[in-house]
């Protein structure tokens, strides 16, 4: 069984400041690692995943996230935000190895980034 | 860009009604999900979906939960005989060959049960 952290609920910012937004997994198996962006009365988007391969992941709108195996956390980061960036931000992982029929995602309860002018 | 698509956007409902929410996947896309999102809590898996079966479902996915790929393009959610705690928004997404493990969503359907 897997379960995923976001450790803060809210965060909100300046405009152009930078931000982090926390995301710790714990998983008895090897995962994939997502975040997925949730507009304003939109759905899921995908923003970036972490696969294999280098740990730093980057993906749209200048946010990456960077895999840390020892600490089990997956922190998304933008180095200057902008007030479109506002949304909620879901970590999710899935199980690595329980085949192309089922990579069910497991969520995190969401961070709302609040980017404030 | 091909995306997910679902109808209704919304839907009210009074309790014991039987409703149908629907999900047209991309394209050759194979393997199919749904998800629902309770206000303010996590979003959970309810059931997976490949070859007309499905693979694998949540404790939430009870007798009153069905499933089903009428046509080629449809994937359809039944809840038939909707209870108050079922008001929620329910996702679907689906993923294809090539990159199994990554799941495109819809933008939901919300519905409220009366």
């Amino acid at each position: 069984a897997q379960s995923v952290t976001q450790l803060d609920s809210q965060v909100p910012v300046f405009e152009e400041a930078p931000v982090e937004l926390r995301c710790n997994y714990s998983s008895s198996v090897s995962v994939y690692l997502f975040w997925y962006v949730q507009y304003p009365n939109q759905g899921l988007q995908l923003l970036l995943k972490y696969l294999s391969g280098s740990t730093l992941v980057k993906g749209i709108n200048g946010f990456e996230a960077e895999f840390n195996k020892s600490q089990t956390s997956f922190h998304l980061r933008k180095p200057s935000v902008h007030i479109s960036d506002t949304a909620e931000y879901f970590c999710a992982v899935s199980d690595r190895n329980s085949g192309g029929s089922n990579y069910k995602l497991t969520f995190g309860k969401g961070t709302l980034l609040t980017v404030n002018p | 860009e091909p995306e997910v698509t679902q109808t209704p956007s919304h839907q009210v409902t009074q309790m014991g009604q039987e409703v149908i929410l629907r999900c047209v996947p991309i394209s050759n896309h194979l393997y199919f999900y749904w998800y629902r999102q309770i206000l303010g809590q996590k979003v959970e898996f309810l059931v997976s979906f490949y070859n007309n079966e499905i693979s694998e479902k949540s404790e939430i996915f009870d007798d009153q939960f069905s499933v089903e790929r009428p046509d080629g393009s449809n994937f359809t959610l039944k809840i038939r005989s909707t209870k108050l705690e079922d008001s929620a928004m329910y996702f679907c997404a689906s993923t294809g060959r090539g990159h199994l493990e990554t799941q495109y969503f819809g933008p939901g359907t919300r519905l409220l049960v009366l």
